[in-house]
């Protein structure tokens, strides 16, 4: 049981590049989430989903972009890649009157 | 809004002491409450989580909390303190009928041998 994977493990952009960050859970969660953490400033939420087809902006959104075309996958997107969003991004999923499970992170560097 | 308060930035323990984290929280209602805890590098873990009955909760590695309505606290607490348990411990928050959680800042904690 693989749980939350996240791919790439680290990338380094350059300043406009795209780049899409991948994130796969196997527990058939329907709650999945993505969030950016800078040190000192805890977990922020940047996008998350209640299921195939729906997503909703979470506290951090301006920069991103998110799909949910299966339960399995929510990839979360940067179009124009700007050194504000250097940063160690997690991935998360649960079900109802779960707790959330993490990925091991990306860790993504704009230079 | 529900919002999460760690006081405690960094905070360094001897090894065989024991440990409390603080965390307050924000809510209403009665919240669902959780601690994680993060190794350098690594993602988040959890390691005891409060959704209703007894206001002591047992985790993982030995840690427990209390969940306290009268001071909005749900502090971490362990008896003696291991070199493995440095790391970083996040406290988080989330309502009954919300999809999201949100996180205090965090408290690292370091152990001297």
């Amino acid at each position: 049981n693989a749980g939350v994977t996240q791919t790439p493990k680290f990338r380094i952009l350059k300043i406009g590049q795209s780049m899409t960050l991948q994130c796969t859970q196997d527990m058939n969660h329907n709650y999945m989430y993505w969030y950016r953490q800078d040190p000192g400033m805890g977990l922020k939420l940047i996008y998350y989903s209640v299921g195939a087809g729906i997503t909703d902006k979470g506290e951090v959104p301006n920069g991103y972009n998110v799909s949910r075309s299966t339960t399995e996958d929510f990839p979360l997107r940067l179009e124009l890649a700007a050194p504000s969003q250097t940063s160690v991004y997690f991935c998360a999923s649960r079900n109802d009157q779960q707790p959330q499970h993490f990925g091991d992170g990306t860790r993504l560097s704009i230079l | 809004a529900q919002s999460v308060t760690q006081p405690d930035i960094h905070i360094t323990v001897s090894e065989g002491a024991s440990l409390e984290l603080r965390c307050n929280y924000s809510y209403g209602a009665t919240p669902y409450l959780f601690w994680y805890v993060q190794s350098p590098g690594q993602g988040l873990q959890l390691l005891l989580k409060y959704f209703s009955g007894d206001t002591l909760v047992q985790g993982i590695k030995g840690f427990e909390a209390e969940f306290k309505r009268s001071q909005s606290s749900f502090n971490l607490r362990k008896p003696s303190v291991h070199w493995s348990d440095a790391a970083e411990y996040f406290c988080a928050v989330r309502g009954g009928s919300n999809y999201k959680l949100t996180f205090g800042k965090g408290t690292l904690l370091t152990v001297n041998p």
